[in-house]
């Protein structure tokens, strides 16, 4: 079946500097990925839209100047927190879809920002 | 705009007991359902999804959801409950067609099972 890799699992950084989080189709071109947020005991809210080869669509409130999306090839999205603080500590997770209506998830990155 | 709403936060059930987690829906056109589990820490595993056709929809782990258009629901239900089922249960919908077909998940239901 189709496999989002997502790395990496867990990272913790300090304050002020960027990290960068990569998702990857193991077996499809994924021409749609998704990048959503999670904060502990609540549901996943999706920050931003990434077609390849084309600029994110970010949802209402979310800077796109802070999470900048990466679509660059079929098979490879980035999101880079840029200058992290506390507050975006959080789990992140990216889903991929080659087509209508299948969606595949990556395991999710754990970001903790000290 | 589209959403779903999972009324309730946190269900325990006995092991081997029954289970039906609730979910509705708002959508102005023929919606696309998801049932997704997630265990702790990890990401997203598919159960089962509607597109059309037969109302009742089978997935794994023996789990299947019935769409009731007239009440706007798409409820999860398992007739035998095993420890192992405790995890965070989401129901989504897609807007295939708008949106960039992009997935809207409820709140998350809390499932713990009890010997």
């Amino acid at each position: 079946g189709a496999v989002v890799s997502q790395h990496p699992s867990r990272v913790i950084c300090k304050s002020g500097t960027s990290v960068k989080i990569e998702c990857r189709s193991l077996d499809f071109q994924a021409t749609t990925m998704f990048w959503y947020r999670q904060f502990p005991k609540q549901s996943l809210m999706l920050m931003a839209t990434s077609n390849e080869g084309s600029k994110a669509t970010y949802e209402q409130g979310v800077e796109k100047d802070k999470f900048l999306i990466n679509h660059a090839s079929l098979t490879l999205s980035t999101l880079t927190v840029t200058s992290a603080h506390p507050e975006d500590s959080s789990f992140y997770i990216c889903s991929a879809t080659s087509g209508p209506g299948g969606y595949t998830f990556g395991s999710g990155t754990r970001l903790t920002v000290v | 705009a589209q959403s779903v709403t999972q009324p309730d936060i946190h269900i325990t059930v006995s092991e081997g007991a029954s289970l039906e987690l609730r979910c509705n829906y708002s959508y102005g056109a023929t919606p696309y359902l998801f049932w997704y589990v997630q265990s702790p820490g990890q990401g997203l595993q598919l159960l089962l999804k509607y597109f059309s056709g037969d109302t009742l929809v089978q997935g794994i782990k023996g789990f299947e959801a019935e769409f009731k258009r007239s009440q706007s629901s798409f409820n999860l239900r398992k007739p035998s409950v095993h420890w192992s089922d405790a995890a965070e249960y989401f129901c989504a919908v897609a807007d295939l067609y708008n949106q960039g077909g992009k997935l809207i998940f409820g709140q998350g239901t809390e499932l713990s099972v009890k010997p």
